[in-house]
């Protein structure tokens, strides 16, 4: 079964909101979330990374992590349409393989 | 900084042919990944290698074989490609397997089996 999951699926926000993208691990032995954004036809790129509780602002980007919930999630506010993309969550799990384990990913559509 | 190549960008092969991908990184990285993507969907690892004469089957294994001949480069089989499959293949790589060593990306084999 899946590990990780990120919802929404898709999300469609206007240029200039706040997108909201959300992923939970099942697995309690988590020890590091991975945010990468992969846009159509490229590879993906490593946007953020978490492994303590609370929060972490880079510009437009704010990623937040409760170790508590396995859940973390990432805020795009002032979306441009440059953002629009595949976001993927992946999470490293207590091992010494440096393995990650992908969600499917949530496509985001920022409308100018 | 450094990079990734990936040969062939497009790879077309015939059902039941065994394909070749390879994977080159100048970034001198000890641990290298090969990752499967279907359309739309997340990665799923197929091999992967913690250094050079190191070799290890990910969630995906089967169907594939991998070869990491130095500690430049690192190559995957598909030894009998299914009819209609489609998917794109990453190759990355990572200076160590630390949790916090951040994975670099290739960009990628698109196969197509007729």
């Amino acid at each position: 079964q899946q590990k990780v999951q990120q919802s929404p699926e898709s999300l469609i926000v206007p240029e200039g909101g706040m997108a909201s993208l959300n992923c939970t691990s099942s697995d309690r032995n988590v020890d590091y979330f991975w945010w990468y954004r992969q846009h159509s036809g490229k590879s993906p790129k490593m946007l953020m990374s978490i492994f303590s509780n609370g929060e972490k602002e880079e510009g437009r980007f704010t990623v937040h992590l409760n170790k508590a919930s396995l859940h973390t999630s990432l805020h795009i506010r002032d979306s441009q349409p440059s953002d629009s993309a595949l976001y993927l969550c992946a999470a490293r799990y207590n091992t010494n393989t440096g393995k990650l384990t992908f969600g499917d990913g949530t496509v985001l559509t920022v409308k100018p | 900084g450094g990079i990734i190549t990936q040969t062939p960008k497009f790879l077309i092969g015939q059902e039941g042919q065994k394909l070749t991908l390879k994977c080159q990184q100048n970034f001198n990285h000890d641990t290298m990944y090969w990752y499967r993507q279907d359309s739309g969907k997340g990665l799923r690892l197929i091999y992967y290698s913690i250094t050079e004469n190191d070799l290890q089957k990910g969630d995906l294994s089967e169907g594939y074989d991998a070869s990491r001949e130095k500690k430049s480069s690192f190559s995957l089989t598909v030894t009998s490609a299914q009819k209609n499959e489609m998917a794109v293949f990453l190759c990355a790589s990572t200076a160590g397997t630390g949790a916090s060593y951040e994975q670099y990306f290739g960009p990628g084999t698109r196969l197509t089996v007729l």
